[in-house]
């Protein structure tokens, strides 16, 4: 069964805080991924990971900044959380088979308040 | 044009009814699609994938027209249960290993 761990189900950081949001995944995936949830914006993408130290930017990546330093961690990085930022993140991992990718497994979301 | 698009409905059904919703995409290498299920303040959990023309799950179908770029979902038979969001997922990027989800249809089903 595939596992993927998010460390904060809620977080509540004050204005100008680095906040570091940790995820882990147990299936060896190669791809793994970062979105926000916000109301009526479906999920976006913030930054994507398809190997150690590899990043790709999604579509938000301002205000925000990832590190893969290994295969099973993916840690997204708020440099200096701002109020906008206040949403739901969700970590996903997937296999990516050469030309064909295989489904995202999410873990449980990460409940962001920046007061 | 957005890279997945969705009808952002809700669709009220009643029970029992079948209702389908598509999303188009805009990415004509991509070669796997995805549908998930996501409840209230939950995660999306997957429902389908689709890998060649369709897939069928029980209540469920899920097609693609490659010619046209858009995939459907079909549920039959709908159940109160069956009542959440349907993301559509495309993937996208150079490599087509990002996973871009659609904005969601919302699906209420009603006694």
């Amino acid at each position: 069964d595939v596992k993927v761990t998010q460390s904060s189900r809620y977080l509540v950081k004050r204005t100008g805080e680095k906040v570091f949001l940790e995820c882990v995944q147990d299936m060896d995936h190669e791809n793994m991924f970062w979105y926000r949830q916000d109301p009526g914006l479906g999920l976006r993408l913030i930054y994507f990971s398809y190997d150690v130290k590899m990043k790709e930017k999604g579509d938000i990546p301002e205000g925000y900044s990832v590190s893969r330093e290994k295969k099973e961690r993916f840690s997204l990085i708020l440099e200096s959380a701002s109020t906008n930022q206040t949403s739901m993140y969700l970590c996903a991992s997937s296999y990516y088979l050469g030309t064909m990718n295989t489904e995202a497994f999410f873990g449980q979301g990460t409940r962001l308040t920046v007061v | 044009r957005k890279e997945v698009e969705q009808d952002p409905g809700p669709f009220n059904v009643p029970e029992g009814a079948t209702v389908a919703f598509n999303c188009t995409y805009s990415n004509s290498a991509s070669q796997s699609f995805f549908w998930y299920r996501q409840d209230c303040r939950k995660e999306p959990k997957l429902l389908m994938s689709v890998y060649s023309s369709g897939n069928e799950d029980g209540r469920f179908t899920a097609q693609l027209n490659r010619a046209s770029q858009y995939i459907s979902l079909l549920i039959r038979d709908s159940k109160l249960s069956d009542s959440a969001t349907y993301l559509c997922v495309v993937p996208q990027g150079n490599a087509g290993n990002m996973l871009t989800f659609g904005g969601g249809t919302r699906l209420m089903v009603k006694p």
